[in-house]
């Protein structure tokens, strides 16, 4: 769902579980995307990225997916752990350099 | 592995006071951004820097806000008159080539801005 001021859409998982994380994006004109992960009280960190000429891209324990037609991005995590629980943001490229970023959802992973 | 720095981590202002926020971007990246992200909000880009001087920047990034590469590794972002309103996490960001040429930016972990 759509998430307004302090409140955060939130997936809850059980530990061991896969988690999928959608996102929807903006610019149709927009070309390379990212995930980025945020724990409490640091800067978002890498997790993935992809181009708009591929609709798929694996790394450990993650897949990212992209749906250029209905704009939609999605970051699925394999056998989720404890320490994956964070706050995701996925982050389009529009213009020079720009990061726009979307407005996160946050994992809750219980062991 | 390389890593963003920023300092201070916590920075406590009178409101009209100027700050800067410092941070030393990876090394051998040549492309340099600041972001803010306020509380409980997205995180928003202000400016990116390249070839000393500005690239790109947003309409937050207005004359009060000035960024300056002073010697080969420092960053700054400069706020010349503080409003309660910039109050935020900054981030600092870099990367080796321009963002959309397949190089990811890496952020440092923020300076907490807190204005009264």
């Amino acid at each position: 769902g759509e998430s307004v001021g302090l409140h955060l859409p939130t997936l809850s998982v059980q530990e061991g579980d896969n988690s999928i994380i959608n996102c929807a994006y903006s610019n149709s004109a927009s070309d390379y995307f990212i995930w980025y992960k945020q724990e409490s009280g640091k800067g978002p960190q890498f997790i993935i990225d992809i181009r708009s000429n591929m609709d798929k891209r694996q790394g450990q324990r993650v897949t990212v997916l992209l749906n250029k037609t209905v704009k939609h991005l999605s970051l699925q995590i394999a056998a989720t752990q404890p320490g994956d629980s964070a706050v995701y943001f996925c982050a389009e490229i529009s213009g020079y350099s720009t990061l726009t970023f979307g407005k996160g959802t946050m994992l809750l992973v219980s062991p | 592995e390389p890593e963003v720095t920023q300092t201070p981590s916590h920075q406590v202002t009178q409101m009209g006071q100027e700050v800067i926020l410092r941070c030393v971007p990876i090394s051998n990246h040549l492309y340099f951004y600041w972001y803010r992200q306020i509380l409980g909000q997205k995180v928003e880009f202000l400016v990116s820097f390249y070839n000393n001087e500005i690239s790109e920047k947003s309409e937050i990034f207005d004359d009060q806000f000035s960024v300056e590469r002073p010697d080969g590794s420092n960053f700054t972002l400069k706020i010349r008159s503080t409003k309660l309103e910039d109050s935020a996490m900054y981030f600092c960001a870099s990367s080796v080539s321009k963002g959309n040429g397949n190089q990811p930016q890496h952020f440092g972990d923020g300076t907490r801005l807190s204005i009264l």
